[in-house]
């Protein structure tokens, strides 16, 4: 069965420092891709999507993530995070014939001062 | 509209009354989603329309829960004799097939 793993359900890191989010994903083809943000009281807001091609993605707010079919993975990236970073990070993943979106359980990241 | 409009925006109700959410989607958006969002959850899928095929119903937790979509358009999630574990957020989303989802800003459901 197609299936999106976030293995990390809360991560806390220092204002400044890099931050990783893993996503991990089950299935056959290569799916569609995507990592959301959904800040305090704010509703879902895309930050990057793979479809194919290149297989590092640039996303808003200076987010990156880079898929690796060998590992079914599709981690997130930032090289210095700000406070407003802090949020639930959601992987998704658009699957089958019919794409349907399949999430993760979401990762919440604190960023400490 | 511009985006995914969702209503009502907060919804209190009695327990054991039914309850209708609408959600209008982006115009020429062919796939629709419901989600459902607890408290510091994740998104718990509920169903999925797209295009005229057969909707995705293996998500709804009961056969309490039913959603319409008409004409391909704005669809509606129903809960009949609401419990108190039906308390959430109810999120609708809607797509072009295969592409990146928009959000509605929810439906808060609370159950007394």
């Amino acid at each position: 069965a197609q299936s999106v793993t976030q293995p990390d359900i809360h991560i806390t890191v220092s204002e400044g420092a890099s931050l990783e989010l893993r996503c991990n994903y089950s299935y056959g083809a290569t799916p569609y891709l995507f990592w959301y943000v959904q800040s305090p009281g704010q509703g879902l807001q895309l930050l990057l999507k793979y479809f194919s091609g290149d297989t590092l993605v640039q996303g808003i707010k200076g987010f990156e993530a880079e898929f690796k079919r060998s590992q079914s993975s599709f981690n997130l990236r930032k090289p210095s995070v700000h406070w407003s970073d802090a949020a639930e990070y959601f992987c998704a993943v658009g699957a089958g014939n019919n794409r349907k979106l399949i999430w993760g359980l979401g990762t919440s990241l604190a960023v400490n001062p | 509209g511009a985006g995914v409009s969702q209503s009502p925006s907060n919804k209190v109700t009695e327990k054991g009354k039914d309850v209708e959410l609408r959600c209008d989607p982006i115009s020429g958006h062919t796939a629709l989603y419901w989600y459902r969002q607890s408290l510091g959850q994740g998104l718990e899928f509920l169903i999925y329309f797209q295009g005229n095929s057969a909707p995705d119903k293996s998500g709804l937790p009961s056969d309490r829960f039913s959603a319409e979509r008409t004409g391909g358009s704005v669809s509606t999630l129903t809960i009949q004799r609401t419990q108190q574990e039906d308390s959430a957020v109810y999120l609708c989303a809607s797509s072009l097939w295969g592409d990146k989802a928009f959000f509605g800003q929810g439906t808060r459901l609370t159950v007394v």
